[in-house]
């Protein structure tokens, strides 16, 4: 069954430490994949997004993800989280719908 | 830029109570969705359009129902409401179908919360 994996429900870290968020898929062929963002109370927000080329792409905030086509992965990262990047973040994965890992909750320690 | 607008933010029911969830976008977008949030399960869709008068079900259909007779508006109708219903609901919308070559992103609403009694 095609299906978006987000294996870690909630990671804390300390700020100014580095953040990998992980996703794998099993869908077929290479999907369309994005991050999303959400803050408590909000809609979410996008992050990043890969359609095709180069799999390390840029987002909005300083992170970034890279898409493994062997690992049919979608990791996000970050150098130094901070304080506000306290949030819930989704790997998000388009094949003919967009479906939704369960997401991962941040914490980030002072 | 109003974006996309859902109304109400909160909403307590009853079981057995019907209501809508409205959602307007004023993006000229061709493709409208509705998901609900549940703990540990990310966003799961109920339905979905892909343009005025159209509409189809996505992966939890059962219980709402959904017309789109302008391309702005795209409601969600809870019968008869159940517990089960008591989540968040996000409405969202795009240019074209998520699925279409060069992938339009959806803007996404800022959430209905909906308690069912």
């Amino acid at each position: 069954a095609q299906s978006v994996t987000q294996p870690d429900i909630h990671i804390t870290v300390s700020e100014g430490a580095s953040l990998e968020l992980r996703c794998n898929y099993s869908y077929g062929a290479t999907p369309y994949l994005f991050w999303y963002v959400q803050s408590p109370g909000q809609g979410l927000q996008l992050l990043l997004k890969y359609f095709s080329g180069d799999t390390l792409v840029q987002g909005i905030k300083g992170f970034e993800a890279e898409f493994k086509r062997s690992q049919s992965s979608f990791n996000l990262r970050k150098p130094s989280v901070h304080w506000s990047d306290a949030a819930e973040y989704f790997c998000a994965v388009v094949n003919n719908d967009m479906r939704f890992g369960a997401g991962t909750r941040l914490t980030v320690k002072p | 830029n109003a974006g996309v607008t859902q109304t109400p933010k909160f909403q307590v029911l009853k079981t057995g109570q019907s209501m809508t969830l409205q959602c307007a976008q004023d993006m000229n977008h061709e493709y409208m969705s509705w998901y609900r949030q549940d703990p540990g399960m990310g966003l799961r869709l109920i339905h979905y359009s892909v343009g005025a008068g159209i509409t189809d079900q996505g992966e939890v259909p059962n219980g709402y129902n959904v017309s789109r007779s302008t391309t702005e508006d795209f409601p969600l109708r809870l019968l008869s409401a159940a517990p089960s219903q008591t989540s968040v609901y996000f409405c969202a919308s795009s240019y074209s179908p998520p699925g279409e070559a060069g992938a339009n992103v959806l803007t996404f609403g800022a959430g209905s919360r909906l308690t069912v009694l």
